[in-house]
């Protein structure tokens, strides 16, 4: 059973790009969350999403960021115009159907996105 | 608020001594999950223990968890030097649900 999967692992982008990361979650997972990761920081939560919903985007920054997870395919979370202060490690996890609170999330390697 | 402050910060042992990390935290939580993270990779779950229990043990690994005093430790007996990397706690609140809510991390470096 693979895990949980992110693409790309590494992303350099101009500012003022677009940069996309896609997170594909285990099988058998319904819930994604993706978190933001600074240097030397620990992880900050950014969104949490089932099959085609957003539940909670308290996270996310009011501009630039989306987030989705379409009924087919994998999760994207989407920034628009990045800037420098976007470069960081972007981590995906998920956990099964059922209640969340109840479930280990399994995280994927993560995308380092670098903005020049 | 910030949940989940580890200390130390840093901490440097020998190989075959034992590492005790502690993680403080503020408000009433679900559970209260560990993780390592391997320089510049994923984070692995260690160990998940939930707000009614005192003590959990996997392998090496023991963790504690006080709710009167806010805080939990995580001990790694007979360290190695594979064990090199940055364990974060990670709270659950329990009016949250899923939100993980982690702490800056204790690095720890296992001296061969």
């Amino acid at each position: 059973n693979a895990g949980v999967m992110q693409n790309p692992r590494h992303l350099v982008r101009r500012r003022g790009q677009e940069a996309r990361l896609r997170c594909s979650p285990m099988k058998g997972h319904s819930h994604v969350y993706w978190y933001r990761q600074l240097p030397e920081e620990g992880l900050k939560f950014m969104v949490y999403l089932q099959k085609e919903n957003i539940i909670d985007e308290s996270g996310m920054p009011k501009e630039r960021f989306s987030a989705e997870f379409p009924k087919e395919g994998p999760s994207i979370l989407r920034i628009q115009q990045v800037v420098r202060g976007d470069s960081a490690a972007y981590f995906c996890a998920s956990s099964p159907p059922g209640s969340p609170s109840t479930d280990t999330q399994y995280f994927g390697p993560g995308t380092r996105l670098t903005v020049l | 608020s910030q949940q989940g402050e580890e200390d130390p910060q840093a901490l440097s042992i020998q190989e075959g001594e034992n590492a005790t990390m502690n993680c403080s935290y503020k408000t009433s939580i679900n559970n209260l999950q560990w993780y390592r993270q391997n320089s510049g990779r994923g984070l692995v779950h260690l160990i998940l223990i939930r707000s009614n229990e005192r003590e959990k043990h996997s392998g090496r690994l023991r963790v504690t968890l006080d709710t009167s005093k806010k805080s939990s430790s995580l001990l790694i007996t007979a360290s190695r030097a594979a064990d090199t990397a940055s364990y974060f706690c990670a709270t659950v609140r329990m009016d949250s649900s899923y939100k993980l809510i982690f702490g800056s991390g204790t690095r720890l470096l296992v001296r061969p």
